[in-house]
């Protein structure tokens, strides 16, 4: 059964590196998001990404983060300068295109720790 | 307010019983996921709905779109079945183009004893 891949699985970083978090969505897809949980507390939005542009993004998703699609089967977010609020299990998502009915696939995530 | 509440946040169940969490939410939406996390993190999506009521062996999610209300019913429940679950509604877009985007409740952590 098709999947959505994250790679690394946990990323340990200092302050103020760049990481960058990749993604393999399922291969017919076309909607891709991005989301994070910091410990303990619920899942929040980042942003959203259609026909290679940002389709949607939230406040937190500020000019430290960015994303793109390199090529066709990769998605993926930097994070510029990470600080110690970064720390947080980052989710990517995917969907095939068209209707709201669409369901969303998660992929395992990737532990972030910024110390 | 959070758009989206579960409850209860905690709930502890004997292996064999029947369980219901529920989840209401306070906007427009166009669809409902129900979520299920294990204490690696990692998100599997239970179901989705937009009306009615969907079955999948011992889990059975039903929605009330009037009443803005979602229950989750597990039965039979099994240890296996501790885990977080989560709701997550895809608010509606009136007029525009919706991409998606969801928007989750805090989770119902629940464990289950033999």
């Amino acid at each position: 059964e098709p999947e959505v891949t994250q790679t690394p699985s946990h990323q340990v970083t200092q302050m103020g590196q760049e990481v960058i978090l990749r993604c393999v969505p399922i291969s017919n897809h076309l909607y891709f998001y991005w989301y994070r949980q910091i410990l303990g507390q619920k899942v929040e939005f980042l942003v959203s990404f259609y026909n290679n542009e940002i389709s949607e993004k939230s406040e937190i998703f500020d000019d430290q983060f960015s994303v793109e699609r390199p090529d066709g089967s990769n998605f993926t977010l930097k994070i510029r300068s990470t600080k110690l609020e970064d720390s947080a299990m980052y989710f990517c998502a995917s969907r095939v295109a068209g209707g709201y009915y669409n369901e969303q696939f998660f992929g395992p995530g990737t532990r972030l720790t910024v110390l | 307010k959070n758009e989206v509440e579960q409850s209860p946040q905690n709930l502890t169940a004997q292996e064999g019983e029947f369980i219901t969490i529920n989840c209401s939410y306070s906007v427009g939406i166009s669809a409902l996921h129900w979520l299920q996390q294990h204490p690696g993190g990692g998100i599997v999506s239970l179901f989705m709905l937009s009306s009615g009521k969907k079955k999948h062996g011992r889990l059975i999610a039903t929605i009330n779109i009037q009443e803005k209300h979602s229950s989750l019913h597990i039965t039979a429940s099994h240890p296996r079945d501790s885990a977080v679950y989560i709701c997550a509604v895809r608010v509606a877009n009136a007029g525009g183009t919706s991409y998606g985007k969801l928007t989750f409740g805090q989770g119902t952590i629940l464990t289950v004893h033999p």
